[in-house]
């Protein structure tokens, strides 16, 4: 059981190109996120979904894009990177039974993204 | 807009010492709220969740509070260790789940051996 599993670990670009972050699950888990953390921000929610075909902005949306074509896997799009993206960005998933163990949230360890 | 705020920061403890971490926020109004754990450079690992309808949750040394109408949950870690040295964020769900949390801040702590 591995969890949520994101790629790449670690990932530099020039401004003005566009990467994607991926993210994948194998809980079977309804709910995924991406969150950037940034010094001092604390974590900020991207992008969610509460199922497939299903996603909604969180707090800091400019700039990224997501889709969730199956349940498994969550892809966050970079479309023009800019040194505003500089982040450890994070993916995780949550179920959504009614007993607190399905709520909890799991987290992937994390994408470091740096843009020169 | 709901808030989440940590307070302290950073805090330092000798080993042994019992010891709270506190966490307010602003709309009552939560599905659920989170602590967790983050190790420096790792990602984060959930140590509670307390339903709205919960006063606390136990694990081990950690126990963590819920008090809605006053917007405040504690973490209270018996008998510190130096693994204990992290740093802590709590996060609130709104009334709905959807896995969408906001988070504090964190405090980091250090326990000293």
């Amino acid at each position: 059981n591995a969890g949520v599993t994101q790629t790449p670990k670690f990932q530099v670009l020039k401004t003005g190109q566009s990467m994607t972050l991926q993210c994948a699950q194998d809980m079977n888990h309804e709910y995924m996120s991406w969150y950037r953390q940034d010094p001092g921000m604390g974590l900020r929610l991207i992008h969610y979904s509460v199922g497939a075909g299903i996603t909604d902005q969180g707090e800091v949306p400019n700039g990224y894009n997501v889709s969730r074509s199956t349940t498994e896997d969550f892809p966050l799009r970079l479309l023009s990177a800019a040194p505003s993206q500089t982040s450890v960005y994070f993916c995780a998933s949550s179920g959504q039974g009614t007993d607190s163990g399905a709520n909890v949230l799991t987290f992937g360890a994390g994408s470091r993204l740096t843009v020169l | 807009k709901q808030e989440v705020t940590q307070i302290p920061a950073a805090l330092s403890v000798p080993e042994g010492e019992n010891l709270v971490l506190n966490c307010s926020f602003t709309d009552s109004a939560i599905y659920n709220l989170q602590w967790f754990r983050q190790d420096p450079g790792k990602g984060l690992t959930s140590l509670l969740l307390i339903q709205s309808s919960q006063r606390e949750q136990t694990s081990g040394r950690l126990n963590a509070s819920l008090d809605k109408s006053s917007g405040r949950s504690t973490l209270y870690i018996a008998a510190s260790q130096p693994g204990d040295s992290a740093t802590y964020l709590c996060a609130v769900s709104g009334v709905r789940n959807t896995g969408k949390l906001i988070f504090g801040q964190g405090t980091t702590l250090q326990v000293k051996p």
